[in-house]
């Protein structure tokens, strides 16, 4: 398997442009995880969806952010109007299972919101 | 309110020195600890997962152990090499969690000398 599989790797983009992320999970996995990286905060889970359905999005910042899983291989993280402070990696991962299974990582997207 | 920390933030030892990286948890009721390596510009590697029942994993030169009721996980890694250098994070997954979200530590950066 080519593992989880993120795109952009690098998006650059001016203050008030919408952007979005995409993500391919590993396939027959059926949980879906986006993270966001930064010096500052570390590793902050934004959003997670089981079987496509968002399960617990209480760490999505704002309402300028959406995620949708419209099925099992494909899913977006979206940012509308994007901000300076959004700049940051942005990870998506899967796994088999929740609980007990290890987590897989995709390569991220670099964003930098000028 | 589960805190993880880890400490040194970063370490820097010659090539061939065994080492230890620690990770402290504030609340023992955790369902599992991961430990994951993260190279630079790239996503996160699960390296080890110790469930709550465990006292220790293992993999080659690495090794993972987990006291829950002091709130500890320690990373011993034998014989270092400079393929070592990386981030390593560690994270736990708490009991009350419906199945997803992983709190990470901020990470210790090593860095092995040739």
């Amino acid at each position: 398997d080519a593992g989880v599989i993120q795109s952009p790797r690098h998006e650059v983009t001016e203050m008030g442009q919408e952007v979005t992320l995409r993500c391919k999970p590993i396939s027959g996995h059926d949980y879906l995880f986006w993270y966001r990286q930064t010096m500052m905060r570390g590793l902050e889970l934004l959003i997670y969806f089981n079987n496509n359905v968002p399960i617990d999005d209480s760490g999505m910042p704002e309402d300028r952010f959406s995620a949708k899983m419209p099925n099992a291989s494909f899913s977006t993280l979206k940012i509308q109007p994007s901000e300076p402070r959004d700049s940051a990696v942005y990870f998506c991962a899967s796994s088999l299972g929740a609980w007990g299974e290890k987590l897989f990582f995709g390569s991220g997207t670099q964003l930098s919101v000028l | 309110k589960q805190e993880v920390t880890q400490i040194p933030a970063a370490l820097s030892v010659p090539e061939g020195e065994n080492l230890v990286l620690n990770c402290s948890f504030t609340d023992s009721a955790i369902y599992n600890l991961q430990w994951f390596r993260q190279d630079p510009g790239k996503g996160l590697t699960s390296l080890l997962l110790i469930q709550s029942s465990q006292r220790e994993q293992t993999s080659g030169r690495l090794n993972a152990s987990l006291d829950k009721s002091s709130g500890r996980s320690t990373l011993y890694i034998a014989a270092s090499q400079p393929g070592d250098s990386a981030t390593y994070l560690c994270a736990v997954r708490e009991i009350y969690n419906q199945g997803g979200k992983l709190i990470f530590g901020q990470g210790t950066e090593l860095s092995v000398k040739p």
